[in-house]
């Protein structure tokens, strides 16, 4: 079967760094989105990975481990404009070219 | 550039009504994906549909429909409608058929079941 496990909820502060973990489990991966989503909006893509390593993009970074199936995206210098849900999503030849997208992770950022 | 656009942004019927929620892709994207996101889940994958013609489907029943025009827009028709289809029903277009192409969400619809 398809599992994609993120935490449900996470806080941190003003300035601070925080690392969202995903854990997947799929067959025929063809690699791992991150979206963003804040409160009643559309999601927002963030970062695509399709090999193993990391990819940075400004405060945002992602990481791949395939062999691990897991992911995480870390943000860096927080801002209160972060507080949002973090969507991770896999491809997968499984689904055609749909994501299968875990719960979300709720991220709160307080001054 | 315009991104994805859906209409209508909320919606409310009774039970057994039916439903027609439409989304217009960015302009040059050709596939178009359907998704439900309910309270407390996931986005569930529900219908892909590339070049007119519907590619793939998630695991939601028969009425759960839809279709894709000409101009790549596309319509998702909900039959029979029951209280848990009330759910916020998000549309994604893609540049073309690749799972590496990044998928781009519009705002959605809020449909209420009552």
């Amino acid at each position: 079967g398809q599992n994609i496990d993120q935490p449900t909820e996470m806080t941190a502060t003003e300035g601070a760094i925080v690392q969202i973990n995903c854990t997947y489990q799929t067959s025929g991966f063809n690699g791992l989105f991150w979206y963003q989503q804040h409160a009643g909006e559309a999601p927002t893509f963030l970062s695509y990975n399709v090999l193993d390593g990391l990819e940075e993009k400004g405060r945002f970074s992602s990481f791949l481990s395939r062999s691990k199936g897991y992911s995480y995206l870390l943000l860096k210098e927080l801002q209160m404009k972060d507080s949002a849900s973090y969507l991770c999503a896999v491809g997968t030849n499984q689904a055609g070219t749909a994501l299968i997208f875990g719960k979300g992770t709720t991220l709160s950022v307080s001054s | 550039e315009a991104g994805v656009t859906q209409s209508p942004t909320h919606l409310i019927k009774t039970r057994g009504q039916q439903a027609t929620l439409r989304c217009s892709p960015i302009s040059g994207h050709t596939s178009v994906y359907w998704y439900q996101q309910a309270l407390g889940l996931g986005l569930q994958f529900l219908l892909w549909y590339d070049e007119g013609e519907e590619r793939n489907r998630g695991n939601f029943p028969p009425r759960f429909s839809g279709r894709q025009f000409p101009n790549y827009s596309s319509e998702l028709n909900v039959n029979a409608l029951e209280l848990e289809d009330s759910a916020l029903y998000l549309c994604a277009s893609s540049l073309r058929v690749a799972v590496t192409d990044t998928q781009y969400f519009g705002p959605g619809t809020r449909l209420t079941v009552l």
